[in-house]
């Protein structure tokens, strides 16, 4: 049963601190999509890569936020430094798309991060 | 931007009890998804509409999308305590470069008791 993973999955810092969170696609996935949910703002797109490669990141702070993808298996979403703003849970979705279709988006079960 | 607004976004009710959750935008979407979610877990996709007027049924989940594109239904008959969870409905953009881009709504929290 493929399954999007993320580590970790809760995550408490302090503010200031970097926080790396990490997503494995399911195998075959060629999409690979951010998301950030809070309870005010509701599930909100952050940055998503296709082949590898950013396709958008508008959603995503850009002074503090980096996302990258080194290969086809590992995504990170990294913040630098971190803020109590940034306290949401992180969700990482994959999915394969070909021309300007995707498929199913599946989503992994998510990284809690408290920024105190 | 396109914006999608879901209502209620609360819905408390008994065992058995038929439900509507609405999804409704001033955009037109390439499709429309339904998704639910748990505690502590993503959300999965139910149901996936791309034609106007289409209806999907899944079980007791009736799905419809609006003739114009621009809005959506769920229907739940007889509702049972395993339905409760937080429905997503998400939009597709319209062609372009949106590559699967979706645009969430706010949720329905839905809680069935028995």
């Amino acid at each position: 049963d493929a399954r999007v993973t993320q580590t970790p999955r809760d995550k408490v810092t302090e503010m200031g601190q970097e926080v790396t969170m990490r997503c494995q696609p399911i195998l075959g996935h060629n999409t690979v999509f951010w998301y950030r949910q809070t309870m005010m703002q509701g599930l909100e797109l952050l940055a998503y890569f296709r082949n590898r490669a950013p396709l958008d990141d508008s959603g995503m702070p850009k002074d503090r936020f980096s996302a990258e993808m080194p290969d086809a298996t590992l995504a990170t979403l990294k913040i630098q430094p971190s803020e109590p703003r940034d306290s949401a849970v992180y969700f990482c979705a994959s999915g394969f798309s070909s021309g300007e279709w995707t498929d199913t988006q599946y989503f992994g079960p998510g990284t809690r991060l408290t920024v105190l | 931007t396109q914006l999608l607004e879901q209502s209620p976004q609360f819905l408390s009710i008994q065992e058995g009890e038929n439900l509507t959750v609405y999804c409704n935008s001033s955009s037109v979407f390439s499709s429309l998804q339904w998704y639910r979610q748990e505690p502590g877990e993503g959300p999965v996709l139910l149901v996936t509409v791309v034609t106007g007027g289409e209806v999907k049924k899944l079980k007791r989940l009736t799905f419809q999308f609006g003739d114009a594109r621009k809005d959506s239904s769920l229907h739940i008959t007889a509702a049972q305590p395993g339905d409760t969870g937080l429905y997503l409905c998400a939009g597709g953009g319209a062609g372009g470069t949106s590559y699967g881009k979706l645009t969430f709504g706010q949720g329905t929290i839905l809680t069935v008791h028995p």
